[in-house]
């Protein structure tokens, strides 16, 4: 299996928005309505940011929200902040195992 | 409070097995629907998922890895261990497990990690 293709980084300016894409194939992204987002911090655990293609767990600002279109899924991150900044990972369920994207470093300029 | 800790070595030699554990509190590995995974990181890279296993004992692995893990449960003691054969330096990474919720494709929380360095 591969890892889910993911732009290894993605910049834009405090208030701006900003859209991380991820690319799997029909048995993956495309296949099941279970992509997650995940946001790692340096030297810290990732932490879910969206669940189930387009969910947010609770906690989670409103500014993240996520979608999907065939085998592409993507994370949007409005009213972009300084916190933001960090590596970004999407994640999908394939069937019998989980995958990963290469990740997406965002840089809050 | 869901809390997950990963222990095990800091440094393997080559060809060595590595065996992890995970503890965790507030949640049961008995309850439908609920499974813990393992995921890892070599330092500077990306996440990699590496196995799960289910409340009922059902196992998943990831492909490219299967023939050298092994994944288990004690929920009497409520932990997971994950065993991987055959270290190389390649596999030098942030080890972490994860909680996947009941109904749920996906990982939350995770525990805080531990680094494994393969070296002779």
């Amino acid at each position: 299996q591969s890892a889910l293709t993911q732009p290894r980084s993605v910049s834009g300016s405090p208030g701006q928005s900003v859209t991380l894409s991820c690319t799997g194939t029909g048995s993956d992204v495309g296949g099941y309505n279970y992509v997650s987002w995940y946001q790692q911090h340096p030297g810290k655990a990732p932490k879910v940011m969206i669940f189930a293609v387009s969910k947010r767990p609770s906690g989670v600002p409103d500014r993240f929200s996520g979608s999907k279109s065939g085998i592409t899924a993507s994370l949007t991150i409005s009213g972009l902040q300084a916190e933001d900044e960090a590596d970004y990972y999407c994640c999908s369920y394939a069937g019998s195992f989980w995958v990963f994207g290469g990740g997406t470093k965002l840089t809050v300029l | 409070q869901i809390t997950l800790k990963e222990s095990g070595p800091t440094l393997v030699k080559p060809t060595q097995t590595l065996t992890l554990t995970c503890t965790f509190s507030g949640f049961s590995l008995t309850t439908t629907g609920v499974a813990v995974g393992w995921i890892r990181q070599p330092p500077g890279k990306a996440l990699e998922w590496l196995a799960l296993i289910f409340w009922d004992d059902d196992k998943r692995y990831t492909p490219s890895l299967r023939s050298r893990l092994t994944i288990t449960k004690d929920t009497s003691k409520n932990q997971v261990v994950l065993t991987m054969t055959n270290m190389d330096p390649l596999d030098t990474a942030t080890y972490y497990c994860a909680h996947k919720p009941i109904q749920g494709n996906w990982f939350d929380p995770w525990g805080q990690g531990t680094l494994v360095a393969v070296s002779s």
